[in-house]
């Protein structure tokens, strides 16, 4: 079983701080996506990341993909209320499962 | 439809009881996907269907568990004899293609939310 492991795994900030959340894993992955659930909802994509190195930013989220594909980050610059959210990690293996491979997860909270 | 649409949205049974949680994906999408959530966590896999493919099961955690895809479409998860750690929001989800490749990612739905007392 490959594992995606994220952390921290709660963060609560005042608006217009900036963080980074990080998810990490031993195994290579073909590509990787970053999903925001909201109370009562399911995840929504945010972003995939498919070639080692990739950086792509979403307005004020970054993401980028390890050299080697085994991990990624996402990084928000001055954080809003709206960012607040279940940020999800979730990882294509190269081989074996074909679904995707979901992290536990990291809780965002943005004091306003 | 517009999403990918769950029901019940919520349910509540008794331990020992059998439940269906139905799920109806977004038309022409070819892939489905269940899985659960506990108390806000990640997501578990659970089975995964692809077009016309045998489905991947791997991930369901006893035999109580089953699922079905009709018509390359509507899918229904069954939980026989549910017991407590049975609790949880169970999510479906779609995509057209294999998840990962391209801008392709999944469609969830907005889960149920399944209590076993």
């Amino acid at each position: 079983t490959q594992l995606l492991e994220q952390s921290p795994q709660f963060l609560s900030i005042q608006e217009g701080e900036n963080l980074t959340v990080y998810c990490n894993s031993s195994s290579v992955f073909s590509s990787l996506q970053w999903y925001r659930q909201e109370p009562g909802e399911g995840p929504v994509l945010l972003v995939t990341v498919v070639t080692g190195g990739e950086v792509k930013k979403l307005k004020r989220l970054t993401f980028q993909f390890g050299d080697a594909r085994k991990d990624s980050s996402l990084h928000i610059t001055a954080a809003q209320p709206g960012d607040t959210g279940l940020y999800l990690c979730a990882g294509r293996p190269r081989t074996g499962r074909r679904a995707l491979t979901f992290g536990s997860g990291t809780r965002l909270q943005v004091q306003p | 439809g517009a999403g990918v649409s769950q029901s019940p949205s919520n349910k509540v049974t008794e331990k020992g009881k059998d439940v269906e949680l139905r799920c109806d994906p977004i038309s022409g999408h070819t892939a489905l996907y269940w899985y659960r959530q506990s108390l806000g966590q990640g997501l578990e896999f659970l089975i995964y269907f692809q077009g016309n493919s045998a489905p991947d099961k791997s991930g369901l955690p006893s035999d109580r568990f089953s699922a079905e895809r009709t018509g390359g479409s509507v899918s229904t998860l069954t939980i026989q004899r549910t017991q407590q750690e049975d609790s949880a929001v169970y999510l479906c989800a779609s995509s057209p293609l294999l998840a990962g490749q391209g801008v392709y990612g999944y469609t969830f739905g907005s889960g149920t939310r399944l209590t076993v007392v």
